[in-house]
């Protein structure tokens, strides 16, 4: 079965860049999402198509997918973007996520 | 604006059969465009697709649950529903419903969520 994999947890500093990985078997070639989950909520698309945002997702969050590794991206981050972060692919008629990764702003 | 709302007991004997509903408000779940899906979280751990299904009835499993998952749409209803039998502890979990957006052959993607609805298997 497909598998995606993501680092347990990234730290960074206010106002700086965090990236966020996700691998898996050719990702380039599906689209990938990311949902970003806080404590006791559901999760909430931030990045869809590998590089589109919902209406309502501030600018500073992107994506980019190619060859094995999906990358979002929180520019200029802010504390209130620690949460858990969740990517997700479509592989063969199955929904896959991978395991999440935890974003600390420190 | 598209809602959810996951409903049932929220209690469930172990070997019994675990029974959701999600209602969705705000628009037809009588689209082409639109998958509904079910989604679980464990207390403390990830998220785990269980399934989605098209208005059409066309139906997709996670193949690790597939032996013991029916999800059914009612469009009279603009319902979805989840049935997993032969639940045990390791079925505890938040179940969420969610709208999954169909882009072309490899885009699906979960746009609305519902709030979610623990579910506790105990005797």
């Amino acid at each position: 079965s497909y598998e995606l994999t993501q680092p347990p947890s990234v730290s960074v500093s206010p106002g700086q860049t965090a990236s966020i990985t996700c691998s898996g078997d050719k990702l380039g070639d599906k689209y990938a999402s990311w949902y970003q989950q806080k404590p006791g909520q559901p999760p909430v698309l931030v990045i869809y198509e590998d590089n589109k945002r919902p209406s309502g997702i501030p600018g500073r969050f992107s994506g980019s997918n190619s060859g094995n590794t999906a990358t979002l991206t929180i520019s200029g981050t802010q504390g209130m973007d620690e949460a858990e972060y969740y990517c997700q692919a479509w592989d063969r008629s199955t929904v896959v996520f991978g395991g999440g990764t935890k974003l600390t702003v420190l | 604006q598209v809602q959810l709302q996951e409903s049932g007991p929220g209690l469930v004997k172990p070997s019994e059969t675990l029974s959701l509903t999600c209602t969705v408000s705000g628009g037809s779940i009588s689209s082409t465009n639109y998958n509904w899906g079910w989604i679980r979280q464990p207390p403390g751990k990830g998220l785990e697709w269980i399934g989605s299904v098209h208005y059409s009835g066309t139906t997709y499993y996670n193949p690790s649950l597939k032996t013991r998952v029916n999800i059914l749409a009612d469009t009279s209803k603009t319902q979805f529903s989840l049935k997993l039998s032969s639940v045990t502890a390791a079925d505890t979990a938040v179940y969420y419903c969610a709208r999954q957006a169909i882009v072309g052959l490899s885009g699906r993607h979960f746009d609305y969520w519902g709030q979610g609805a623990l579910v506790t298997v105990s005797s």
